[in-house]
């Protein structure tokens, strides 16, 4: 059974930085590629950061471009999102998603449960 | 970006009724087009997959077609189970994009 499963969100004050980790199991982590994508409070969902299997291709909203990093430890079969400057419209549940593939693009067919960060003095 | 027009936001139908939600690309996006069910307290769940292909598991009342730019999602018997929120998303190019959500309600 895939699992997914993210931590490292909490309150946390404009302009500090924050570690969100996802641990993933029950397929060949570094087989696929993996995505965060963040939900605001009573809002939709946008894709933050992508990274392929092998770390070869990253990607960002423009969003958080320059202020988050995304990184996988596929000996640990984990998935992270650095956050910097973090700012209070970075205030949503942040989800980890499996890819379909290896690549940057396909669809999300598992998703962990998120973990909410809240960015407020 | 690839902007992702959903419609309607809401919408209130009756047990057995037929549902349809449109999703319209800013651009020709083929067939790379996905849709999720999220329901509440809940994480998004893949129903569809390149615009027309059901996912594993999902009940056969979900159906998805379109291609190019316009899409439609299809509940051919609304089930009270099916209480959600529900996006479309492109992956034509990125970055990913969604559309803004249909909230379904009985």
């Amino acid at each position: 059974e895939v699992q997914l499963v993210e931590s490292g969100g909490g309150l946390v004050q404009p302009g500090r930085s924050l570690r969100l980790s996802c641990a993933a199991s029950g397929f060949t982590f570094d087989d696929y590629a993996m995505h965060w994508v963040r939900q605001g409070p009573g809002k939709g969902l946008e894709w933050v950061s992508g990274i392929s299997w092998n770390s070869g291709n990253i990607n960002y909203a423009d969003s958080v471009k320059g202020r988050f990093t995304i990184s996988r430890d596929n000996a640990k079969n984990s998935l992270y999102l650095q956050m910097n400057s973090l700012r209070a419209e970075d205030t949503a549940l942040y989800y980890c998603a499996k890819l379909d593939s290896s690549g940057s693009l396909g669809y999300f067919d598992y998703w962990g449960q998120g973990t909410l960060v809240t960015v407020s003095s | 970006d690839i902007q992702m027009t959903q419609s309607p936001s809401s919408l209130s139908a009756s047990v057995g009724d037929r549902v349809t939600i449109t999703c319209q690309a800013s651009q020709d996006i083929t067939n790379c087009l996905n849709w999720y069910q999220q329901k509440p307290g809940k994480a998004p769940k893949l129903l569809i997959y390149d615009a027309s292909n059901l996912e594993t598991g999902v009940p056969s009342r979900f159906s998805g077609s379109g291609s190019g730019t316009d899409f439609t999602f299809t509940i051919s018997s609304l089930q009270p189970e099916d209480i959600a929120t529900y996006y479309c998303q492109q992956y034509d190019n990125l970055p990913l994009t969604f559309g803004g959500g249909t909230k379904v309600e009985i």
